[in-house]
């Protein structure tokens, strides 16, 4: 079977740095994705990893490495609007997206 | 600015309904997907469509159908909906490599 492990729950202070890892298992891999959803909300499109290393956006870094089958995602600076349910997903063919179970992050003043 | 309108915030049926969720999409991307969202289960794909009377199976496709008559709709149909089907549903739409954009989901309780 195919599966994506991330943790259910993060707590961070505002301003600090916060590391929300992804491990996966899955048939096919075409590259790492990363979804933010705030409650209510629509999940939108963080950051993509194709290859193995770091991609930074903004305060969001993404990383992975393909012999472990290991990514993680990377929130600087924290602010109160990034609390918020983050989905990691795995590309396994070329129309099928395939999604973690969600962190929780809740950033405390 | 990317839309992808879904028809219903909130649904309430009876079991047994034949219901029709919505999806409209205002690109000329030929795939679209739907997903269900539960506590604790993340997003798991349902169906997709690549085109026109396209379509494939995903993860969870039991008690479900879909249709795609025009490349910018695509509907997800339940034939008899049952309790289990209660759920958020959000369809998307992408091409390619690029990421999916979302609508902002039907929450769908089935009593």
């Amino acid at each position: 079977g195919q599966s994506l492990e991330q943790p259910s729950e993060v707590t961070a202070v505002e301003g600090a740095i916060v590391q929300i890892n992804c491990t996966y298992q899955t048939s096919g891999f075409y590259g790492l994705s990363w979804y933010q959803q705030h409650d209510g909300g629509a999940p939108t499109f963080l950051s993509y990893n194709g290859l193995d290393g770091l991609e930074e956006t903004g305060r969001f870094s993404s990383f992975l490495s393909r012999s472990d089958s290991y990514g993680y995602l990377l929130l600087q600076e924290l602010q109160m609007k990034d609390s918020a349910s983050y989905f990691c997903a795995v590309r396994t063919g070329a129309n099928n997206l395939f999604f973690g179970t969600g962190t929780r992050l809740t950033v405390i003043p | 600015d990317v839309k992808v309108t879904q028809s219903s915030r909130y649904l309430v049926k009876r079991t047994g309904e034949k219901v029709f969720l919505e999806c409209v999409q205002d690109m000329d991307h030929e795939n679209m997907f739907w997903y269900r969202q539960d506590p604790g289960l993340g997003l798991r794909l349902i169906y997709f469509s690549y085109d026109v009377k396209m379509k494939e199976k995903g993860d969870i496709p039991e008690g479900y159908s879909v249709s795609r008559e025009k490349k910018e709709r695509f509907s997800l149909i339940l034939e008899s909906a049952s309790t289990n089907q209660t759920s958020m549903y959000l369809c998307a739409r992408g091409q390619g490599d690029s990421p999916l954009h979302f609508g902002n989901g039907t929450r769908l309780t089935v009593t």
